[in-house]
């Protein structure tokens, strides 16, 4: 079945360092793929997303190629801020009308000043 | 427009017992799915509705489980009989159809204890 997998947290990073998230995925097909946000108290939101394979997602500062001979959708940014610390879920939807998606168990990502 | 929002924002019962939860989504989005995020996990889809139609329900809602969306508004989760194992946050959302497929806004969620 499809399925997202992505690295296990926590993440602790000093301010302005590099991110990099990973996920794979299992899918039939040629799914899109999502990366999704959790700030404390919060709902998902989204950050980016890609449809094809190629195709590079990017939203604030964070980027994610589509790269359908590796399986992956890997998350990065540059520069991290303190206000980066969330959770971050790799998503995939699979081809079809149903539109549900499919989530990883996320990366809780600590941004320190 | 405030987006979706879902009532109430916590809910603690005793095992056993039924709760029923809403999710109002934005007015003019036709889709509206019903997830389970667990502590530590991704959230997980248990259905989804287009207009008042419940088109699909995963396999994770058990027949203790109901979700209606009368008129194609708003929508309600009811849990009968209440275990333990049913504490969870449940997230709704909405979506306007085959337009933006991709466009989903979550909800806050509704956070069930079962003690």
């Amino acid at each position: 079945g499809n399925s997202v997998t992505q690295m296990e947290g926590p993440v602790t990073l000093s301010e302005e360092a590099f991110l990099t998230i990973n996920c794979t995925y299992t899918a039939t097909g040629y799914p899109s793929l999502f990366w999704y946000v959790q700030y404390p108290g919060e709902g998902l939101q989204l950050l980016l997303k890609a449809t094809k394979a190629d195709d590079k997602g990017s939203n604030k500062g964070f980027e994610a190629t589509y790269r359908k001979e590796t399986t992956s959708f890997h998350l990065e940014k540059g520069s991290v801020q303190v206000s980066d610390s969330a959770v971050y879920f790799c998503a995939l939807r699979q081809g079809g009308s149903q539109g549900n998606l499919i989530f990883g168990k996320g990366t809780k990502l600590s941004v320190k000043p | 427009d405030t987006g979706v929002s879902q009532d109430p924002r916590h809910k603690i019962t005793k095992r056993g017992q039924n709760v029923t939860f809403r999710c109002d989504p934005i007015s003019e989005h036709n889709r509206l799915y019903w997830y389970r995020q667990t502590l530590g996990q991704g959230p997980e889809f248990l259905t989804y509705f287009q207009n008042e139609a419940q088109l699909e329900k995963s396999r994770l809602l058990s027949d203790r489980f109901s979700a209606e969306r009368p008129k194609g508004s708003f929508s309600t989760l009811e849990i009968q009989r209440t275990e333990q194992g049913d504490s969870a946050m449940y997230l709704c959302a909405s979506s306007l159809g085959t337009v933006h497929p991709y466009g989903y806004t979550f909800g806050s969620g509704t956070r069930l204890t079962v003690v």
